[in-house]
């Protein structure tokens, strides 16, 4: 089976303050993991993607998440939130089952940034 | 970079009628995929489709919707008979070997 969890619907932060947003995942394989963003009236943009490689992976804009295969987690962060990072953010896990790709996407976090 | 092209970007329908959606997959792409987004509401998934045939369906996906790829390029989702309730923005994305997956910009689809 295979599920993502993220476990804030809603984030609210300072411009100019650090960005937490967090993801955990079930997985009975080695999974894919990705950061996908979705800006008001936008398609889904690819932020960064986890493919068993390095641990630490960095990303557009600034974000950077780290996987950390013990505590099924890939959470995504930046140290400095801008007011254009205010979007969708969804955590997305793929891997292969039964000789196909599944994909299932988090719930998403909305990102505010205050000014 | 390559992109997956969707149109048309908006489309509005009565109740009933018939949609196509379209989608131009990135072209060594084998997977493909279509998810809806509900206004304020999450992602859902509703087909994939591989090695021209559909590997994964939804709950959602049921016998009004259809999916097609039928001239290598193309890769389309059909809705036979609309329900306001099918109003959503669909996104068609496709990846290759490294799953990752390249979306479109989205279909938003407005049913009367």
């Amino acid at each position: 089976a295979q599920s993502v969890t993220q476990l804030d619907s809603h984030v609210s932060v300072s411009e100019g303050t650090p960005v937490l947003l967090r993801c955990n995942y079930s997985s009975s394989y080695s999974p894919s993991l990705f950061w996908y963003v979705q800006h008001p009236n936008k398609g889904l943009q690819l932020l960064l993607k986890y493919t068993s490689a390095a641990t630490l992976v960095k990303g557009i804009n600034g974000f950077e998440a780290e996987f950390k295969k013990s505590e099924t987690s890939f959470h995504l962060t930046k140290p400095s939130a801008h007011m254009s990072d205010a979007a969708e953010y969804f955590c997305v896990v793929s891997g292969e089952s039964g000789g196909y790709q599944k994909v299932t996407f988090g719930t998403g976090t909305k990102l505010q940034v205050i000014p | 970079e390559p992109e997956v092209t969707q149109t048309p970007s908006h489309q509005v329908t009565q109740m009933g009628q018939e949609v196509i959606l379209r989608c131009v997959p990135i072209s060594n792409h084998l997977y493909f995929y279509w998810y809806r987004q509900i206004l304020g509401q999450k992602v859902e998934f509703l087909v994939s489709f591989y090695n021209n045939e559909i590997s994964e369906k939804s709950e959602i996906f049921d016998d009004q919707f259809s999916v097609e790829r039928p001239d290598g390029s193309n890769f389309t989702l059909k809705i036979r008979s609309t329900k306001l309730e099918d109003s959503a923005m669909y996104f068609c994305a496709s990846s290759g070997e490294t799953e990752k997956l390249f979306f479109g910009s989205g279909t938003q689809l407005s049913v009367l």
